[in-house]
């Protein structure tokens, strides 16, 4: 069964420094999206691509995140200045199309900013 | 945006007894309802998901009924098992012009053998 991948499945980093969040979607999806969870807490959306352009993204999406899909299989989340806050399971997904049908997700990155 | 409310945030039920979860949603152009399974560590996996053109839908011991008039939906799992144990949440979208899930809390659902 396809899968989303993620890499890597966990990340420390110091707060200040850049992160990229690497994410496989399946292939024949054209829907891309990185949601977080902070330890204990809901899954929260942060952003949505599509046809290489973000469709939608929230209040967290701030100046200090980005997203790229840099060829025809990648898709990543990059984090310019880490926070202590920023620390999370973060979770890539994907969907054949758009709104009503399912997103699968990836297994996530757990970032620790130190 | 819309707003989604998921109750109870812990269960705990007998092998073999029923377990219900409830949600509400704020937004009533929403039309798609999905519930994921999440165990500890893991991703979280759709289990179950309803349109708003259904009523109901089941699925084995698993079933979903919405309420569209009372914005609600809820998830029923008959008959539990100890694998039955883990995080379930709820989710809401729109159907156009927003691509993203508003997901519930979350419930805690523990299957005591």
């Amino acid at each position: 069964e396809p899968e989303v991948t993620q890499t890597p499945s966990h990340q420390v980093t110091q707060m200040g420094q850049e992160v990229i969040l690497r994410c496989v979607p399946i292939s024949n999806h054209l829907y891309f999206y990185w949601y977080r969870q902070i330890l204990g807490q809901k899954v929260e959306f942060l952003v949505s691509f599509y046809n290489n352009e973000i469709s939608e993204k929230s209040e967290i999406f701030d100046d200090q995140f980005s997203v790229e899909r840099p060829d025809g299989s990648n898709f990543t989340l990059k984090i310019r200045s880490t926070k202590l806050e920023d620390s999370a399971m973060y979770f890539c997904a994907s969907s054949s199309t758009g709104t009503g049908t399912e997103a699968f997700f990836g297994q996530g990155t757990r970032l620790t900013v130190v | 945006g819309e707003n989604v409310e998921q109750h109870p945030s812990t269960l705990s039920v007998q092998e073999g007894d029923s377990a219900v979860i409830k949600c509400t949603y704020s937004d009533s152009a929403s039309n798609y309802f999905p519930w994921y399974k999440q165990e500890l560590g893991k991703r979280p996996q759709l289990i179950i998901d309803i349109r708003s053109n259904v009523g109901e839908k089941k699925d084995q011991r698993i079933a979903v009924t919405l309420n569209k008039t009372a914005k609600h939906f809820s998830l029923h799992i008959t008959e539990t098992q100890p694998e039955d144990s883990a995080v379930y949440f709820c989710a809401a979208t729109l159907s156009f012009n927003d691509y993203k899930l508003s997901f519930g809390a979350g419930t805690t659902v523990t299957v005591r053998a």
